[in-house]
């Protein structure tokens, strides 16, 4: 089965600053990957998606960028505000199945 | 307003006694998925259902029961509760693999 490592299970950065958080896996390239953001307490709210054949999916300060060869996506934040505080998740689907793998997450802390 | 909700947000309940987590999501969905979460493990998924009595095991299905009656629930039925199955609980619904999953917000169980 795939395993997935985010960088680190905390990172803290300057208000202002760009958040670059990384999901790497192991085993078989997935079709595509999601990037979740989880608050304390609440379940994940779903932020975006890119496929195997998507180098790179934008949504406002967010960006995303898938690498097949390196299997990793990055996950960019930029201008980073103390409201982007959270965890965030990468995910992925299992070979085959309709099974979709979490990472552990990475825990960010924008710091005023 | 689009939501998945789970019920109850919060249960203590005694090894052995017999408990049913509701979901109920209101977006048609199709794909419906619980998930259980623990610190240091991630989310990690129990069971899945591709559409109305169609359900199928995810990685950590020992001790759980599902059943897909009707398109919009999806209740978790925990027989016979044990403390290893202390953890927060998410129900999740999406259109199909591929799409983004809507996360309720959560049940957390102990089980002394």
């Amino acid at each position: 089965s795939q395993k997935i490592e985010q960088n680190s299970e905390a990172l803290n950065i300057q208000e202002g600053k760009t958040a670059t958080l990384t999901c790497n896996y192991t085993n078989y390239s997935p079709a595509y990957l999601q990037w979740y953001r989880q608050d304390p307490g609440r379940g994940p709210v779903f932020l975006l998606l890119i496929r195997e054949n998507e180098k790179e999916k934008r949504k406002e300060r967010l960006k995303v960028t898938f690498d097949t060869t390196l299997k990793q996506s990055l996950f960019h934040i930029t201008a980073s505000q103390p409201a982007d505080s959270a965890t965030y998740l990468c995910a992925l689907p299992e070979s085959g199945a309709n099974n979709l793998f979490f990472g552990t997450g990475t825990r960010l802390t924008v710091i005023p | 307003e689009a939501q998945v909700t789970q019920n109850p947000r919060y249960l203590i309940t005694v090894t052995g006694k017999k408990l049913t987590v509701t979901c109920s999501q209101n977006m048609n969905h199709e794909y419906m998925s619980w998930y259980r979460q623990d610190p240091g493990l991630g989310l990690r998924q129990i069971y899945y259902s591709m559409n109305v009595e169609v359900t199928d095991k995810g990685d950590v299905p020992e001790g759980y029961k599902v059943s897909r009656k009707e398109k919009r629930n999806f209740p978790l039925i925990l027989e016979s509760p044990s403390p290893n199955q202390t953890s927060l609980y998410f129900c999740a619904s999406s259109q199909g693999p591929g799409t983004p999953l809507h996360f309720g917000n959560g049940t957390r169980l102990t089980v002394t």
